[in-house]
C-alpha cells in the first residue's frame, strides 16, 4: 500500500524558508514523478511543482525563483523548500505521486507564516 | 496558463440524483489530460477520473468522465450519501499544471 506522510515546522517566520518532507512507502521512490501541491484555507488547490529522482524538476513560474526540491533515495523522501515566504504562502501544502494526475497523497500539513 | 472553470460553484442536491459538473479551459487540453478529484473536509483529494473518461482505480462505476478539447463533464449517475464533497478538475496538458476552482455538492 502506498503511503505518504508529510513532515516539517508548522510555523515559519516571514522571510524565512519553508522546509518540507515527504517520506514515501510502498513504492519506489526511483520509478515515478513526485509532486507537491498547496491549499490556503477555504481555498483552490495550486500546483508547486515535480521531481523525478534529482535530475528532472519542473516549478510552476509564479514560484520557480523560490522553490527547490529535492530526492533523498536512500530514506525514500522528496524535500520541498521555498525562500522568503510571506503570508501569502500559509497554506496547507501536500505531496503527491505523479507527473501530471496525482494518484496517492500525503494527509497535508499546515504551514502557517506568521512572526 | 490554461485557466479552468468550473460551474456551477454549489450544487444543493439529495441523495438518489444524478450530479452533472462542468470544466471549462481556456485553451484546448492537450490529449485530453483532464482529471477530476473529491475533496472531502479535511482530507486530500481523491483522484476520481484520469484522462478526462479513465476511472482510477477503486472508483465507483457511478462516476464517469467525458469532454475533449476545452469542455469536460464529470457525471455521477446516482449520488450517495458519501460523494457530498467538493470535486477538482486539473489539467496536465501543458507544462503548467493548473486545477479549476471546485464545485460544491451539498
Amino acid at each position: 500500500q502506498v503511503q505518504l506522510q508529510e513532515s516539517g515546522p508548522g510555523l515559519v517566520k516571514p522571510s524565512e524558508t519553508l522546509s518540507l518532507t515527504c517520506t514515501v512507502s510502498g513504492a519506489s521512490i526511483s520509478s515515478y514523478y513526485w509532486s507537491w501541491i498547496r491549499q490556503p484555507a477555504g481555498k483552490g488547490l495550486e500546483w508547486i511543482g515535480r521531481i523525478y529522482i534529482s535530475v528532472s524538476a519542473n516549478y510552476n513560474p509564479s514560484l520557480k525563483s523560490r522553490v527547490t526540491m529535492s530526492v533523498d533515495t536512500s530514506k525514500k523522501q522528496f524535500s520541498l523548500k521555498l525562500s522568503s515566504v510571506t503570508a501569502a504562502d500559509t497554506a496547507v501544502y501536500y505531496c503527491a505521486r505523479g507527473y501530471g494526475d496525482f494518484d496517492y497523497w500525503g494527509q497535508g500539513t499546515l504551514v502557517t507564516v506568521s512572526s | 496558463e490554461i485557466v479552468l472553470t468550473q460551474s456551477p460553484g454549489t450544487l444543493s442536491l439529495s441523495p438518489g440524483e444524478r450530479v452533472t459538473l462542468s470544466c471549462r479551459a481556456s485553451q484546448s487540453v492537450s490529449s485530453s489530460y483532464l482529471a477530476w478529484y473529491q475533496q472531502k473536509p479535511g482530507q486530500a483529494p481523491r483522484l476520481l477520473i484520469y484522462g478526462a473518461s479513465s476511472r482510477a482505480t477503486g472508483i465507483p462505476d457511478r462516476f464517469s468522465g467525458s469532454g475533449s478539447g476545452t469542455d469536460f463533464t464529470l457525471t455521477i449517475s446516482r449520488l450517495e450519501p458519501e460523494d457530498f464533497a467538493v470535486y477538482y478538475c486539473q489539467q496536465y496538458g501543458s507544462s503548467l499544471l493548473t486545477f479549476g476552482g471546485g464545485t460544491k455538492v451539498e
